[in-house]
């Protein structure tokens, strides 16, 4: 168990819908990233926030958002879904920037 | 662009027969590569961080090391339960901040 806590882990969902993806870091970890896998594509970085402020940001759609809250959890939103947007989405927190990640087991999207 | 290539894609070992996975990587100012294993459905699991040439870290069966154009992954007498995903990830400085780019992998299965 890395300490990393993703919800829902699995969502399935219709074109043209929006979901939320949330995820709790390790205690005492302040940097949150967001991943997209899929089996083209591989792990695809999508964004960062550190502390609650944008750091990086990846090829992430314009779709797609993110925030992190004060208390450190963060949330990825996905709006006007599309069937290409079906993939697995993880979490990874670590304590500050430049420190190895740790991975959450994931949330599996579908949509059909 | 960061560029991280793994060879093989794919590797079938008998238990005990030690081997290499390859991480060759073109980036402008390696700050950190990262190794993790990852089984399927679940979120990659970290094993080790370099950070300069030369620099070599062991954990269990697994050895990991740096040159200044690739990493080895050198697992001894491999058994069963080594059969998994692993991944190369490379970590860049400047306004990359904690970013990973990712190889494709190398999916290893261990025969009994």
């Amino acid at each position: 168990d890395s300490g990393v806590t993703q919800t829902p882990k699995h969502l399935i969902t219709a074109t043209g819908q929006r979901v939320t993806l949330r995820c709790s870091p390790r205690s005492g970890d302040l940097s949150v990233y967001w991943y997209q896998q899929s089996l083209d594509q591989g792990l695809q970085f999508l964004i960062q926030y550190y502390n609650g402020e944008e750091r990086a940001k990846g090829n992430i759609l314009e779709r797609f958002s993110a925030q992190q809250f004060p208390d450190l959890h963060s949330e990825l939103n996905l709006s006007s879904l599309e069937l290409g947007d079906s993939a697995l989405y993880f979490c990874a927190s670590s304590v500050v920037s430049y420190t190895e990640a740790f991975f959450g087991q994931g949330t599996r999207l579908t949509v059909v | 662009e960061d560029q991280v290539t793994q060879s093989p894609e794919a590797l079938r070992l008998q238990e005990g027969e030690s081997s290499s996975l390859n991480c060759s990587y073109t980036v402008s100012g390696l700050r950190g590569l990262f190794w993790y294993r990852q089984d399927p459905g679940k979120g990659p699991e970290f094993l080790f961080t370099l950070y300069s040439a030369g620099e070599e870290k062991e954990k269990e069966r697994l050895k990991a090391t740096l040159t200044k154009k690739e990493s080895f992954l050198h697992i001894t007498a491999p058994k069963p339960e080594d059969s998994a995903t692993y991944l190369c990830a490379v970590q860049t400085g400047g306004t990359s901040y904690g970013k990973l780019t990712f190889g494709q992998g190398t999916i290893l299965t261990v025969h009994p």
